[in-house]
């Protein structure tokens, strides 16, 4: 069965980098996906996407301090110089299976 | 600037009724791809339900088909979904969400959301 993997929990820093792992697992390699970032009581909020190449498409006003890269089956979305608001939910998605698929989620802390 | 507002959320007994309102603005709303979207705690983001811009093509996730129907006003620029024969499972946060595509008709399939409402939370208890 196809499914987005993420760690459930990622910890950083203020003004430090972490980087958030998507892994595509149980099928194709090569679809691209969506990050969602998700602050505590908010909607989602569309980050960027990540072809199997690398190639990133950020939305309006997302800030240089967000960036993604592509190896293999893992999508990933770094995040530099973290800020207090930086602490939220992480979800990717993707629509290459023909519907959309959701992971579960990462939690980042902003130590 | 894109907004996607939503209404309707409420607390609901097994087997009512209720419809959710999404009210777009900043964009030609009838150009774009609708979703609605759920989130729980325990079984994460869940994609409900799409319409096309033009309103001829709609989807259902097989958990909502038969019970939930999604319609959209382009005169009003509003997306509407009907919940019907609630269930306890259906216990959600609802969110409406914009596919970033911009087509005047037909049906693309599935993509990302560009945008997403504030959300709007249904609660199905009796």
């Amino acid at each position: 069965q196809f499914m987005l993997t993420q760690s459930p929990s990622a910890s950083a820093s203020l003004g430090a980098s972490v980087t958030l792992t998507c892994t595509l697992t149980g099928g194709p390699t090569t679809y691209a996906i969506a990050w969602h970032q998700q602050q505590p009581q908010k909607g989602p909020r569309y980050l960027m996407t990540i072809s199997s190449d690398g190639i990133q498409n950020k939305g309006d006003g997302i800030p240089d301090r967000f960036s993604g890269s592509s190896s293999g089956a893992e999508r990933s979305l770094t995040i530099s110089s973290l800020q207090s608001e930086d602490e939220a939910d992480y979800y990717c998605q993707t629509w290459g299976t023909g519907t959309w698929v959701f992971g579960a989620g990462t939690k980042l802390t902003v130590l | 600037e894109v907004q996607l507002l939503q209404s309707g959320g409420n607390l609901m007994q097994p087997g009512g009724s209720l419809r959710l309102s999404c009210a777009a603005s900043g964009f030609t709303f009838n150009n774009y791809a609708m979703s609605w979207v759920r989130q729980t705690p325990g079984k994460g983001l869940e994609w409900v339900s799409a319409i096309s811009g033009s309103g001829n093509t709609k989807l259902y996730a097989d958990s909502v088909k038969g019970r939930f129907t999604v319609s959209r006003d382009n005169s009003k620029n509003a997306l509407f979904l009907q919940m019907d024969s609630l269930r306890p499972d259906d216990t959600a946060m609802y969110y409406c969400a914009k596919d970033p595509r911009e087509y005047a008709s037909g049906w693309y399939g599935p993509f990302y959301f560009d945008y997403w409402g504030q959300g709007a939370l249904v609660t199905v208890s009796s």
